[in-house]
């Protein structure tokens, strides 16, 4: 088991360059996340994917798009970069608990740098 | 207000001491807590669950108190490999956090010296 897996895991960019991040997760899960996490900002919810097929916006959505292709993955687009993306970025899926809850799962991340 | 606040720290503590600190969540309707440990430019992963009559796994020991709306977190005996970053987690629906609900901390730093 492979768990989550992110490509790639380092990118520079220039400005105004496009590219897609790469997520898969071998554990079944329906949901899917794309996190940004920036110093002293924690970690903010781009895009959610509940169900294949589904994709809903999260905290901080503009300038990204995001594909469900399957059960299995989920990209996240960037088509303009800008300064302001440079980021890590982290793909999550989520199984339920006992109980009804929730555990996500993380990727290793993509540390994009955008010039 | 801040949804789930943590102090961010850093906390400096020396090897062998216990270290406590707190996280507090805004919702009341809150079903389910969590600490998350993340390494430097490593993922988050899952530390423990918080249970609301508190809970222990080894020299950790996580507690809940829902009329204060904190969760707590204390390490006893620590050690050098407890040096990273503890995010707080709650699971908050219809607050933007997705499909399962579950709210981040921005974490607290904590640096085992020695």
């Amino acid at each position: 088991n492979a768990g989550v897996t992110q490509t790639p895991k380092f990118q520079v960019l220039k400005t105004g360059q496009s590219m897609t991040l790469q997520c898969a997760q071998d554990m079944n899960h329906n949901s899917m996340y794309w996190y940004r996490q920036d110093p002293g900002m924690g970690l903010r919810l781009i895009y959610y994917s509940a169900s294949e097929g589904t994709t809903d916006k999260g905290e901080v959505p503009n300038g990204y798009n995001v594909s469900r292709l399957n059960k299995r993955e989920f990209s996240l687009r960037l088509e303009s970069a800008a300064p302001s993306q440079t980021s890590v970025y982290f793909c999550a899926s989520s199984e339920v608990l006992a109980g009804g809850s929730y555990e996500q799962y993380f990727g290793p991340g993509t540390r994009l740098t955008v010039t | 207000r801040k949804e789930v606040e943590q102090d961010p720290g850093p906390f400096n503590v020396p090897e062998g001491a216990t270290v406590a600190f707190n996280c507090t969540y805004s919702n009341s309707a809150s079903q389910s807590f969590f600490w998350y440990r993340q390494d430097c430019r490593k993922e988050p992963k899952l530390l423990m669950s918080v249970y609301s009559s508190g809970n222990e796994d080894g020299r950790f020991t996580a507690q809940l108190n829902r009329a204060s709306q904190y969760i707590s977190l204390l390490i006893r005996d620590s050690k050098l490999s407890d040096s990273a970053t503890y995010l707080c987690v709650v699971n908050m629906l219809g607050s933007g956090g997705g499909a399962d609900g579950l709210t981040f901390g921005k974490g607290t730093h904590l640096i085992i010296q020695p």
